[in-house]
Order: C-alpha cells, then sequence, then structure tokens
C-alpha cells in the first residue's frame, strides 16, 4: 500500500519553514527520505529505523512515529537548493529484512527568493 | 569511483518489440531494484534482487523480467513493448535492507 503525503505541493520564500508529512496504513519497520530535482535521480537525504527517531543533518531534519505509522520531513529556513520533489519511501514491518521500498507519490517544493 | 550506470539514457522503441535497459553497479552490492516513475504516481517498484539467481516481482511486474547473473548488472526486458509502458525507468542499489539506495541516472523510454 502506497504510503500518502502531504501537501502535494508547497511554495515557499526563502528563508520560511516547511513540513512534508508521510502516512501509511500499514505498521513501519523503516522510512527513507529522498529528494529528486527535475530530470535528475532521486538522492537519499535520511533513514529512520526506529520508532521515535529523529534525524538531521544542516537544516533538514525528518522524525518517525511509528504507533502513528507517519514520519514527517522538516525544512528550517529554506534556501533556493531545497527546491524539487520529495519522496518518503517505506519499509513494512513484513519486508524489513528486504529492503523494499514502497515510495509515496511525492511532494513537490518550490523556494522562491 | 564506485558508481551506477544505466544505458541507454533516452531510447524510442515500437509497440510489440522487446527492449533491454541496461543497469550496473561497481559498488557490489547485493541489491538491486527496478522502479519506473510516471507523473502522479511517483515511483513505483518493478522488479527486485537480493543477489546472483534471485529476482521478485514488485507491484508493478507485469510485462516485464529481469535476471541477476553477476552481482553487478540486473537488466530489465520489456517481452512486448506497449505504450503503457512509456515511463522514465530508475534502477538502484543498495547494500542491505538497512540502508540506502543509490539510484542510477534514469532511461526514459518512448513506446510508440
Amino acid at each position: 500500500q502506497q504510503p500518502v503525503q502531504s501537501p502535494q505541493a508547497v511554495i515557499l520564500r526563502e528563508g520560511e519553514d516547511a513540513v512534508i508529512n508521510c502516512s501509511s496504513s500499514k505498521a513501519l519497520y523503516s522510512v527513507h527520505w529522498y529528494r529528486q530535482k527535475h530530470g535528475e535521480a532521486p538522492v537519499f537525504l535520511m533513514i529512520l529505523l526506529k520508532g521515535g527517531e529523529q534525524k538531521g543533518h544542516d537544516k533538514i531534519s525528518a522524525s518517525f512515529n511509528e504507533k502513528k505509522q507517519q514520519s514527517s520531513l522538516y525544512l528550517t529556513a529554506s534556501q533556493l537548493s531545497y527546491s524539487g520533489t520529495y519522496f518518503c519511501g517505506t519499509v513494512g514491518h513484513g519486508s524489513s529484512n528486504t529492503g523494499k521500498l514502497i515510495f509515496g507519490q511525492g511532494t513537490t517544493l518550490q523556494v522562491k527568493p | 569511483d564506485a558508481e551506477i550506470t544505466q544505458s541507454p539514457r533516452h531510447k524510442i522503441t515500437e509497440t510489440g518489440r522487446q527492449v533491454t535497459l541496461a543497469c550496473h553497479q561497481t559498488w557490489n552490492h547485493n541489491n538491486m531494484f527496478w522502479y519506473r516513475q510516471d507523473l502522479g504516481h511517483g515511483l513505483r517498484l518493478i522488479h527486485y534482487s537480493y543477489g546472483v539467481q534471485d529476482t521478485n516481482k514488485g507491484e508493478v511486474s507485469d510485462g516485464y523480467s529481469v535476471s541477476r547473473s553477476n552481482t553487478e548488472d540486473l537488466p530489465l526486458t520489456l517481452e512486448s513493448a506497449a505504450s503503457s509502458q512509456t515511463s522514465v525507468y530508475f534502477c538502484a542499489s543498495s547494500v542491505d535492507s538497512y540502508n540506502e539506495q543509490f539510484f542510477g541516472p534514469g532511461t526514459r523510454l518512448t513506446v510508440l
């Protein structure tokens, strides 16, 4: 079952914050986050392996609420380089030893000067 | 440097023809994956492999096949191309199920 991302699209001004949510109807083992620029391949951002885990680097961080079967990606003080489409990929508990990702439909983020 | 490559980068073919897309990685990763990307659908898993001689069907495997004869390569074959298979195809690999997937640059396939 494909996880649901919200919002589908967001437009920001430089310096503003954004939150992208990823919800699953199935119990999750882990959540991956990727960013894709137009015409390019997806690039890994971070992986959250444990319920309640939070990770981050620079001004991008994420949390994973295993009980609620959801993850959120936080972009703080956005920069022009943050523009792109963000995908969450989920690994269900039944697939924990396989790494098989099911991706959400993506959230398009546009940062304007 | 280790990398993952795909070829061709662009392909135009006709309905009914057999097409093979190549994927080659030099990381010696066990896990390899094929996805297709269409507007509004995100990335959908076609086939995946956890090692030599191992292949598994993903969520949209109809009309596609893969084989894994060595660690480095996982070619994707469209047995009889259909217009519905016009898409961008990405190959990916990972060292194991707990780590990130590295994506190739993609192949844009058009079936006329």
